[in-house]
């Protein structure tokens, strides 16, 4: 079936640090990505989007990046912050026209002072 | 903008009865809104989509007599667990999209606990 899945599921990183989050989907058809970052108790925070037209993305101090060729998604955020720690999610639309999301498997980030 | 709220956060039940969470768009009218569980250490699951005045569409494995969603208006929607039992205790999360983009609005989550 459908798939969104995740390299890493635990990723240490010292502050001040790039950190790269990884995904892998499997849908070629897949139209829209978003990264979410999730803290213990709460609901997903928006990070960042890509849509399956781009290759490359940039917000502040976090970059995305939408591999087509090999199906991959990154998450780069520069200079890690002790409030960067928390699980990374990342999600796609499976296909034009619908809002629904599938939701990778997390990748907690843990940020090393 | 584009506010997201639930109520309650957390609740606790007793075994066989029925608990309704409440999701709210605040500052934006919902068309389409979305429920979605998390176990612990786990992803978000999809349970369902809703539109607003029609029937929820329930993802494969989910019992639609059990989770019982209602989408009355463009800024409210209900899931009620009936009957509820301790492995349905969970993290519900709700989110609302306005249809005029992909970006789905989160909700705070709700933390059922049966006992």
């Amino acid at each position: 079936g459908e798939s969104v899945g995740l390299h890493l599921p635990t990723l240490s990183v010292q502050e001040g640090d790039n950190s790269i989050i990884n995904c892998a989907y499997s849908n070629s058809a897949s139209d829209y990505f978003i990264w979410y970052k999730q803290e213990s108790g709460k609901g997903p925070q928006f990070i960042i989007d890509i849509r399956s037209n781009m290759d490359k993305r940039q917000g502040q101090r976090v970059t995305v990046l939408l591999n087509k060729t090999v199906k991959h998604l990154s998450l780069q955020i520069a200079a890690t912050q002790p409030g960067d720690s928390a699980v990374y999610f990342c999600a796609e639309t499976p296909s034009q026209g619908t809002y629904k999301y599938i939701f990778g498997t997390g990748t907690r980030l843990k940020v090393l002072a | 903008g584009a506010v997201v709220s639930q109520h309650p956060s957390w609740v606790i039940c007793k075994s066989g009865t029925s608990v309704k969470i409440e999701c709210r768009s605040l500052d934006f009218q919902a068309t389409t809104m979305f429920w979605y569980r998390q176990f612990p250490k786990q992803s978000l699951m999809l349970m369902a989509t809703s539109n607003e005045g029609s029937k929820a569409t329930y993802e494969q494995g989910v019992e639609k007599d059990k989770f019982l969603i209602n989408h009355a208006s463009l800024t409210l929607s209900t899931l009620t667990v009936t009957s509820a039992h301790p492995e349905d205790s969970s993290f519900y999360i709700c989110s609302a999209t306005s249809g005029r983009s992909y970006e789905q609005y989160f909700g705070p989550g709700t933390r059922l606990t049966v006992t």
